[in-house]
């Protein structure tokens, strides 16, 4: 199994609301990332996690709030976000944070701020 | 960070070899070169990565300069299923420094497959 499954894959949400994306992958990875991409664009890294803790946050607004609750399982919480934050947020994962070790990413969430 | 540089475009014709370039003048020693590639709508796709020699797999080469600043993915019979944005990525090896566990994206090159 080499995939890293993301859900939803679309979201439509309010600026009031709050919902969350979920990331999952059963490789055995140890490491694990949040990026965000605006249309044609590349995708921008917004959190790294490696076993389970965060060890980079690239300058994210507070509105944005990773979890990693197990090996498997990344999370983003996303409270009070702004329309220009609509983007396709990716997740990856791999078996180290070094060179050595290639990412897996998934399909993606693709989430509208109204 | 080591920064990238590569062709904003490239065309091809299906079934002819494809040589997307990449610039990497400030790589250092222990820096791996990867290559994903983004087809629309989809997520990024690892394509390949090495350090020094050159690369072989299923997918693709990759040609690394004898300096390592430059590195090239060849594709050797394009496909129209190869269409996408190709990315050179610099992964350092190294614990300790900003970029280490990074994996950050330059602009990338965007293939056109002709049929």
């Amino acid at each position: 199994d080499t995939e890293v499954t993301q859900t939803p894959k679309h979201l439509v949400m309010g600026m009031t609301n709050k919902k969350s994306l979920k990331c999952e992958q059963h490789m055995g990875h140890r490491a694990m990332y949040w990026y965000k991409q605006k249309a044609k664009k590349p995708p921008e890294l917004m959190f790294v996690y490696s076993y389970e803790k965060l060890s980079i946050n690239e300058s994210v607004p507070s509105r944005f709030s990773p979890e990693c609750p197990n090996s498997s399982l990344l999370n983003l919480h996303l409270h009070a976000l702004q329309p220009e934050d609509s983007a396709l947020y990716l997740c990856a994962s791999s078996h180290g944070r070094t060179g050595l070790t290639e990412a897996f990413f998934g399909q993606g969430t693709r989430l509208t701020v109204v | 960070d080591a920064k990238t540089t590569q062709p904003n475009s490239m065309e091809s014709n299906e079934e002819e070899p494809v040589h997307l370039p990449c610039n990497h003048s400030t790589i250092s020693g222990t820096d791996y070169i990867h290559w994903y590639r983004q087809l629309p709508s989809q997520g990024p796709e690892y394509v390949i990565h090495g350090l020094t020699s050159n690369v072989n797999n299923r997918m693709a080469s990759l040609a690394i300069a004898e300096d390592r600043k430059s590195s090239t993915l060849i594709l050797h019979r394009a496909t129209l299923r190869d269409a996408a944005v190709y990315y050179c990525i610099l992964r350092v090896t190294n614990a300790g420094g900003t970029s280490y566990g990074k994996l950050t994206f330059g602009q990338g090159t965007i293939l056109t497959v002709h049929p």
